[in-house]
């Protein structure tokens, strides 16, 4: 159960989009569709942003998206926006009912 | 809405156990696998276990698997974790986090107790230290 690996950091400037790269296994980011994505502000519990690897829930800009190649997942931010300097996880289902996260991307918004 | 209230945390010293408990409300809790998460000072996220929505699959991961223990109780709409044989590096908020779906089969008959975390508590900080 080692932990999805991502970047540490992006940044862009307001308007601009930065991608956040998650890279797994074919046992977990390759094996299933269940690749969701989430951002956590200072303190705050983290926030669900993607689902399904490419889904949006209700009430998330389509500023966000999300896709998957291989073992590889990417989340997407469109047009930065101030708010969305964050924290950012992706996490996969893992086999056996068993799940893992990423290692975290700190987004600065420059 | 949907709301998760941990509670239970503090300072335990290793080896001794703790008892965190999250009060659900806001939507059908039999109705849904529940988590938890959790996230050491500084830190990234870490799955920690879940528990089917009748509370009869229980799944953990390897660095607690034998230690904690996920439960549920349907008719309180609350959730358990019981904390045995504490070490300094489960220091860590705890969070009650809501699966979005599970408890069905696929196609090929594979089970899915869960799949997703789509609803989060505050979290309870659980601090190991002697």
């Amino acid at each position: 159960q080692s932990a999805l690996t991502q970047p540490p950091s992006a940044s862009g400037s307001p308007g601009q989009s930065v991608t956040i790269s998650c890279t797994g296994t074919s046992s977990d980011v390759g094996g299933y569709k269940y690749v969701s994505w989430y951002q956590q502000h200072p303190g705050k519990a983290p926030k669900l942003m993607i689902y399904e690897v490419s889904k949006r829930p209700s009430g998330v800009p389509d500023r966000f998206s999300g896709s998957k190649s291989g073992n590889t997942a990417s989340l997407t931010v469109s047009g930065l926006q101030a708010e969305d300097e964050a924290d950012y996880y992706c996490s996969s289902y893992a086999g056996s009912n068993n799940f893992v996260f990423g290692t975290g991307t700190k987004v600065t918004v420059l | 809405q949907v709301q998760l209230v941990e509670s239970g945390g503090g300072v335990v010293q290793p080896g001794r156990s703790l008892r965190l408990s999250c009060a659900a409300s806001g939507f059908t809790f039999n109705n849904y696998a529940i988590h938890w998460v959790r996230q050491a000072p500084g830190k990234g996220l870490e799955w920690v276990a879940v528990i089917s929505y009748d509370g009869s699959n229980k799944y953990y991961a390897d660095s607690v698997k034998g230690r904690f223990t996920i439960s549920r109780d349907n008719s309180k709409n609350t959730l358990f974790l019981q904390m045995n044989g504490l070490r300094a590096e489960d220091t860590a908020v705890y969070y009650c986090a809501r699966d979005q779906g599970g408890g069905f089969y696929d196609s090929s008959g594979y089970y899915y107790v869960a799949v997703c975390v789509d609803s989060w508590g505050q979290g309870s900080l659980v601090t190991v230290s002697s």
